[in-house]
């Protein structure tokens, strides 16, 4: 089966921890992204990795940061979470003209 | 500042009629838009896209009309089935680039049987 994997599917921390999200596709694509999912069901890019560069790194916070080990692999690590973090963080990757999404890390900080 | 936007916020449509879903932009150097659709508990699927250079882009029950002038588009889903409901995001880029898509903030469609 080829598709982008989020692991976990939910996350319940306290302000202050760090907390890790991973991402893998099997699509053999060479960009991955992710997005935040704001309650309102916003969508809006955080990161993207070309071949492990980082090509395009919006206004983010930066306790965020991205790891990527190879172009299959995108985690994202969040150092010191505040309440505003919580959202549903979503992976992709894309072909030339499609993006495709993983299911998504739903995060609650109490 | 918000440079995709949709409406209505939700919708709610009976089984068999049309659902109209609308989108405005702001960018004219935007020439690619897709819709996403997605389902709670999953992340959004490509379901249908048009390039500027059309005004018109059909697949199945799904149809988007495009008005470059107006900076507008909608979907338009006919013969509406409850399996449709879900939301509908509309997105822009310039020259298919997805690390530049700006979604609108969704449309709720609710299909009632």
């Amino acid at each position: 089966e080829t598709a982008v994997f989020q692991t976990p599917n939910y996350h319940v921390t306290q302000v202050g921890n760090e907390v890790s999200f991973n991402c893998k596709q099997t699509l053999g694509h060479d960009t991955m992204y992710w997005y935040k999912q704001d309650s309102k069901k916003l969508l809006k890019i955080m990161f993207s990795y070309n071949n492990k560069q980082l090509i395009v790194n919006e206004t983010v916070p930066r306790r965020f940061s991205p790891q990527s080990s190879d172009k299959a692999h995108l985690n994202l690590r969040i150092k010191s979470v505040e309440p505003e973090d919580s959202a549903v963080y979503l992976c992709a990757s894309s072909s030339e003209n499609t993006l495709y999404f993983g299911a998504g890390t739903r995060l609650s900080v109490l | 500042q918000q440079q995709v936007r949709q409406s209505p916020q939700s919708l709610t449509v009976w089984e068999g009629e049309t659902a109209i879903l609308n989108c405005s932009y702001e960018d004219s150097t935007f020439n690619y838009f897709p819709w996403y659709q997605q389902f709670p508990g999953e992340g959004p699927a490509l379901l249908i896209s048009i390039r500027s250079v059309s005004d018109k882009k059909e697949d199945g029950r799904f149809t988007i009309f495009f008005n470059k002038r107006e900076k507008k588009l909608s979907l338009h889903i006919t013969d509406s089935q409850p399996g449709d409901s879900a939301t509908y995001f509309c997105a822009a880029s310039e020259n298919y680039n997805q690390g530049k898509l700006i979604f609108g903030q969704g449309t709720k469609l609710s299909i009632k049987p």
